[in-house]
């Protein structure tokens, strides 16, 4: 069974950086699109970031540069290193793998973690 | 950019069908998926590519996509439907990945 686990949330300052994790089981992390996606306390869905099999990497708008997606492959996770963290950063973080679309490219988010919640606050 | 625009909320009596509406310029040219979120839960996907169904979702569960709209149609609705749902696409012009901003379904 396909199986993700976030880790790593907790309360960070403004300003501060932070990273958190995905282990991944059931699949292999390398050989699929994975992406994180958020979601502020009562609010809805927002993408965050994607990466491809093939390394190439993606990132929303509100983003300008301060985060960054990666993997390693020898522990099968996936990471979101965080930084210049804002209050409105504020989320829980869903790690996601991402199907391959049948018409090529990534698909639909098919399977989610349960989240870690990251807090931006003084 | 390319703006997804729910309905915040749709109310429907047991036993009844409860239509979502996902609004976007030619949305028909795009795929559209659906998820499910109940409270304290991560999303899962109820409809993918317009209108397919996972296994283990039921039947009643359906959706469409043409022109500017894409629709999730929940038929014979009961407590248990009872969620946020959001639908989704790739704009592959700017390889962003949009959520519209979710509709809460309530059994009444």
């Amino acid at each position: 069974d396909v199986q993700l686990v976030e880790s790593g949330g907790g309360l960070i300052q403004p300003g501060g950086s932070h990273k958190i994790s995905c282990e991944a089981s059931g699949f292999t992390v390398r050989n699929n699109y994975m992406s994180w996606v958020r979601q502020a306390p009562g609010k809805g869905l927002e993408w965050v970031s994607i990466i491809y099999s093939g390394g190439m990497t993606f990132y929303a708008d509100f983003v300008e540069g301060r985060f960054t997606i990666s993997r390693d492959s020898s522990k099968n996770t996936l990471f979101l290193q965080m930084n210049s963290l804002r209050a409105e950063d504020t989320a829980m973080y869903y790690c996601t793998r991402v199907s391959p679309s049948r018409y090529g490219g990534p698909g639909e988010f098919a399977q989610w973690g349960q989240g870690t919640l990251v807090t931006v606050s003084s | 950019s390319f703006v997804l625009t729910q309905p915040p909320s749709v109310s429907v009596a047991p036993g009844k069908t409860a239509t979502i509406t996902c609004e976007g310029i030619n949305i028909g040219s795009k795929s559209v998926h659906w998820y499910q979120q109940k409270p304290g839960q991560a999303p899962v996907v109820v409809i993918y590519y317009d209108s397919d169904r996972p296994s283990g979702i039921p039947e009643r569960f359906s959706g469409s996509n043409f022109g500017d709209t894409a629709t999730l149609t929940v038929s014979r609705v009961d407590a248990g439907d009872e969620a946020d749902y959001y639908c989704q696409v790739w704009d592959s012009s700017r390889d962003l990945w949009l959520f519209g901003g979710g509709t809460r379904l309530t059994v009444v």
